[in-house]
């Protein structure tokens, strides 16, 4: 079964960075994830494609600060030089034939 | 500009329908699969379903617990993807989200949302 698991929470301090996990359910370590960020109040934003060799693909408009890696079956959310306006729900989700999946979401604070 | 701009949204009584609409503004929604995602107050993302584009043959998917209630459907002459929600149920309560996606697989851009409440 095709499952996304990320913790539910994380914090870091403004202006360092923070390292957001996603896992996927075994025998799925070759599959790609999409990320999004959902700031309070506000629908999702489109953050990027991350594939399983940890090449990406970002949204436009998404800053350099974000990017994305991988290693096994963990799919990483790198945000750097962290913002308020970082603070956020961050939500990975992967698809399979005809069925996607989101992550739980990790709500991020900014300290 | 892009955007997807909901409507239908409201109050319904379990048992009830509801049909959501889906605007494409500054793109050609035939070029695109379209995916409904929603979310429940307070909870993660859920997806509904999805509909692959009119070169897929229009196809649709489904999550386990809205098939057979819901419908996705389009029309790309209008720019509008819809969602028929059908025998209500206060579990579909959310915020239901349209979504632009790449190749049916993942979104590229959301829309603002549109508030569902089942409730007696």
């Amino acid at each position: 079964q095709l499952v996304l698991t990320q913790s539910p929470s994380a914090s870091a301090s403004l202006g360092a960075s923070v390292k957001l996990t996603c896992t996927l359910s075994s025998g799925h370590n070759n599959y790609a994830v999409a990320w999004y960020q959902q700031q309070p109040e506000k629908g999702p934003r489109y953050l990027m494609k991350l594939n399983s060799d940890g090449s990406h693909n970002k949204g436009d408009g998404i800053p350099d600060r974000f990017s994305g890696s991988s290693s096994g079956a963990e799919r990483y959310l790198i945000i750097s030089s962290l913002q308020s306006e970082d603070e956020a729900d961050y939500y990975c989700q992967t698809w399979g034939t005809g069925i996607w999946v989101f992550g739980g979401g990790t709500k991020l604070t900014v300290l | 500009e892009v955007q997807l701009v909901e409507s239908g949204g409201g109050l319904a009584e379990p048992g009830r329908s509801l049909r959501l609409s889906c605007t494409a503004v500054g793109f050609t929604l035939v070029d695109y699969a379209m995916s409904w995602v929603r979310q429940a107050p307070g909870m993660r993302l859920e997806w509904v379903g999805f509909i692959r584009s009119k070169a897929y043959g229009a196809t649709t998917e489904y999550a386990a617990s809205v098939k057979g209630r819901f419908t996705i459907s389009r029309d790309d002459s209008k720019s509008i993807a819809y969602l028929q929600m059908n025998s209500l149920k206060t579990e579909d309560t959310a915020v239901y989200f349209c979504a632009r996606t790449v190749d049916a697989d993942y979104v590229a851009f959301w829309g603002q949302g549109t508030l569902v409440t089942v409730s007696s």
